[in-house]
């Protein structure tokens, strides 16, 4: 069964701190990867997407195919970083001939910056 | 370019009656993701839909929800027969399929729904 699992529902760090939040996938195929971010009162955005290899806001995404995890890193944590995360694989598919896409997104974690 | 609509923001209901939640996608984008986000929770997948198709329901109650996405028109999240645990948020993505890699989810700010 395809399953992406984020193990914290809430992690907390003060400023400054280096912050891990760990995502692990379980996908029969290969799956782009994506993270995406809920700030207080505002809609969901993309965070950053594997594919591009990008670094958004200071963090950086590794995927580690061996381990299946997509684990989204900052160095040093700021207070504006505080918001829900969610990990989120893409994977295409085929219906009738057609091609079409889908995310997933795993169960988010609150991350919480405290000065 | 408005970015992803959806209305009303806040939407009460009585028990027994019914919910229609819309959005309009981006301008350019043929699909659209429902998704629901129950109080402390994550965001749960409902519905994908492609203009006049459903691509994927899993996500959807088996009763009372349907979805559309007409010719014509935003989509439509009908809830019929509301009940208490139905109060949740829900929110609209679209997305226009071209690549895997380029494929983006842009999400509306949701509709807040409560059941009284």
């Amino acid at each position: 069964a395809q399953r992406v699992t984020q193990p914290e529902k809430l992690l907390s760090v003060f400023k400054g701190a280096p912050v891990e939040l760990k995502c692990n996938y379980s996908y029969s195929g290969s799956p782009e990867l994506f993270w995406y971010v809920q700030y207080s009162r505002q809609r969901l955005q993309l965070l950053l997407r594997h594919i591009s290899r990008e670094s958004i806001k200071g963090f950086t995404a590794d995927l580690n195919k061996g381990e299946t995890s997509f684990h989204l890193k900052k160095p040093f944590a700021q207070e504006e970083d505080s918001a829900m995360y969610y990990c989120a694989p893409f994977l295409g598919f085929n219906a009738g001939g057609t091609s079409y896409g889908k995310l997933t997104f795993g169960q988010g974690t609150i991350l919480t910056v405290h000065p | 370019n408005a970015g992803v609509m959806q209305n009303p923001r806040h939407l009460v209901r009585r028990r027994g009656q019914e919910a229609r939640l819309r959005c309009s996608p981006m301008k350019g984008h043929s699909h659209v993701y429902w998704y629901r986000q129950l109080p402390e929770e994550g965001l749960k997948f409902m519905v994908y839909l492609q203009k006049e198709n459903i691509i994927d329901e899993s996500g959807m109650p088996k009763e009372r929800f349907s979805a559309e996405f007409p010719k014509e028109g935003p989509s439509i999240l009908r809830i019929q027969q509301v009940v208490r645990g139905d109060s949740a948020a829900y929110f609209c993505a679209s997305s226009t399929w071209d690549r895997p890699s380029t494929d983006t989810q842009y999400f509306g700010p949701g509709t807040r729904l409560t059941v009284l």
